[in-house]
């Protein structure tokens, strides 16, 4: 059974960091595409960014409104994937996702998602 | 990019179908066929329910369809059940891998 948990959320004050981690079992977590997308309260899902494997020499893809600020990295040998988060602001604040994609090319959207860890920027 | 629109809510009674459009641009959803739809229950995960504009993943019901013409996709349900009340989202390529998500839409099934 695929299954994705996410660790490391919680309050953090405007301008500090942050670190993100994903758990990944049940399948081969090298093969995959990894993504982290985050929704704010009560508001809709916003793609932050993904890693290629490590075919795709792990690359990374930022939006533009955490490019420069958030770093994608993974770890294969741990099966996991993090978001290091730096220079938060209160916008940040939203519940953070780690979603797998499919490994057959096309890779264009997100088979399985975790449950989430919230992060709250504040005073 | 700017989010996809779709409708803030949607509703239907139960047997019926209804569709949620989403609407962006020649840049994401009018340029490929990369459209894919997710149900996300209240203080829950989002699940995927199409894929690739039109394809359904094995274990999602048949009663859920996509589609696309020029700049805007639609999901449809057919024959609404209770379960099915949840907030959809639609999300595209959108080149330069990157993706770019819809606003969401809340179904309520009357």
């Amino acid at each position: 059974e695929v299954q994705l948990v996410e660790s490391g959320g919680g309050l953090v004050q405007p301008g500090g960091s942050l670190r993100l981690s994903c758990a990944a079992s049940g399948f081969t977590f090298s093969d995959h595409y990894m993504d982290w997308v985050r929704q704010a309260p009560g508001k809709g899902l916003e793609w932050v960014g993904r890693t290629r494997n490590k075919a795709n020499s792990y690359t990374t893809e930022y939006a533009a409104s955490v490019k420069g600020r958030f770093t994608i990295s993974r770890d294969d040998s741990k099966n996991s994937l993090y978001l290091q988060m730096n220079s938060l602001k209160t916008e940040d604040t939203a519940v953070y996702y780690c979603a797998r994609e499919p490994a057959a090319i096309p890779r264009r959207y997100f088979d399985y998602w975790g449950q989430g860890t919230l992060v709250t920027v504040s005073s | 990019q700017s989010a996809l629109t779709q409708p803030a809510s949607v509703s239907g009674s139960p047997g019926q179908s209804i569709t949620i459009s989403c609407t962006g641009t020649s840049s994401d959803v009018g340029g490929y066929n990369y459209v894919s739809w997710y149900q996300q229950h209240p203080g829950k995960a989002p699940k995927l329910m199409i894929y690739d504009v039109s394809k359904r993943p094995s274990g999602v019901s048949n009663r859920f369809s996509g589609s696309k013409s020029g700049n805007t996709a639609s999901l449809t349900i057919s024959g609404l059940q209770a379960e099915d009340e949840a907030d959809y989202y639609c999300c595209s390529y959108a080149g330069s891998s990157t993706f770019v998500f819809g606003g969401g839409t809340k179904l309520t099934v009357l």
